[in-house]
């Protein structure tokens, strides 16, 4: 009940292209959804949450989509560019706490 | 501001040696976390503190590792003896709000045991 399933496990996109993550999680307890970017050598660096009451959210080009009776949300890069090109992290907060997806290694080529 | 930091930020050690590794939070946050990253498991949290005190260190894996936080500017995560398996990135993260969301990663400790 506390994990977090995200897929793909890896992803290759063109340059421009849409990067598509999804993460999918069962406590309903969960009441916040942070995404985080991880480079090679680096820590975590958040990216965009969002909380349950809310279907959306959009910075720049990454945008949340949040289905809470699905119990899924997943994290969109438009305009994908090479410089995207890391490791993703969904992750969903109970307490005080968070629960981090398994990860998705976004390759994005020129 | 700084950052979080952590020191070292490599360390090699023989099994069965201790192993002390260091984060100090940014300024002015209440909550510390501590986190060990490996390609099986994933990115795994070992214990936080709020306001230097420990509320759940439920995922630190056996008595060998054991942290602390004097006080509110520095932590320690402590292994001994340590073992080969302990290799790993260890990330000390902190937030401003208490059981906030919204952590900030240090650049982490790579931890190899021989």
């Amino acid at each position: 009940q506390q994990q977090v399933k995200q897929s793909p496990q890896s992803l290759i996109v063109q340059k421009g292209g849409i990067s598509i993550i999804n993460c999918a999680y069962e406590n309903t307890a969960f009441d916040y959804f942070p995404w985080y970017q991880q480079f090679p050598g680096k820590g975590p660096a958040l990216l965009i949450a969002i909380r349950p009451d809310v279907s959306e959210k959009k910075e720049g080009r990454f945008t949340i989509s949040f289905n809470k009776s699905a119990k899924q949300f997943s994290l969109h890069i438009m305009d994908s560019q090479p410089g995207d090109s890391a490791t993703y992290f969904c992750a969903a907060k109970t307490g005080g706490k968070l629960i981090f997806g398994q990860g998705t290694e976004l390759s994005v080529k020129p | 501001d700084a950052g979080v930091i952590q020191s070292p930020r490599h360390e090699v050690t023989e099994m069965g040696q201790e192993v002390t590794l260091r984060c100090k939070p940014i300024s002015g946050h209440n909550s510390l976390f501590w986190y060990r990253q490996t390609m099986m498991r994933g990115l795994e949290l070992l214990i936080y503190f709020n306001n230097n005190v420990p509320i759940d260190d439920s995922g630190m894996p056996e008595d060998r590792f054991s942290a602390k936080m004097p006080n509110a500017s520095f932590s320690t995560l402590k292994i001994q003896p340590s073992e080969p398996r302990d290799s790993a990135v260890y990330f000390c993260a902190s937030s401003l709000v208490q059981g906030g969301g919204e952590q900030y990663f240090g650049p982490g400790t790579r931890l190899t045991v021989t």
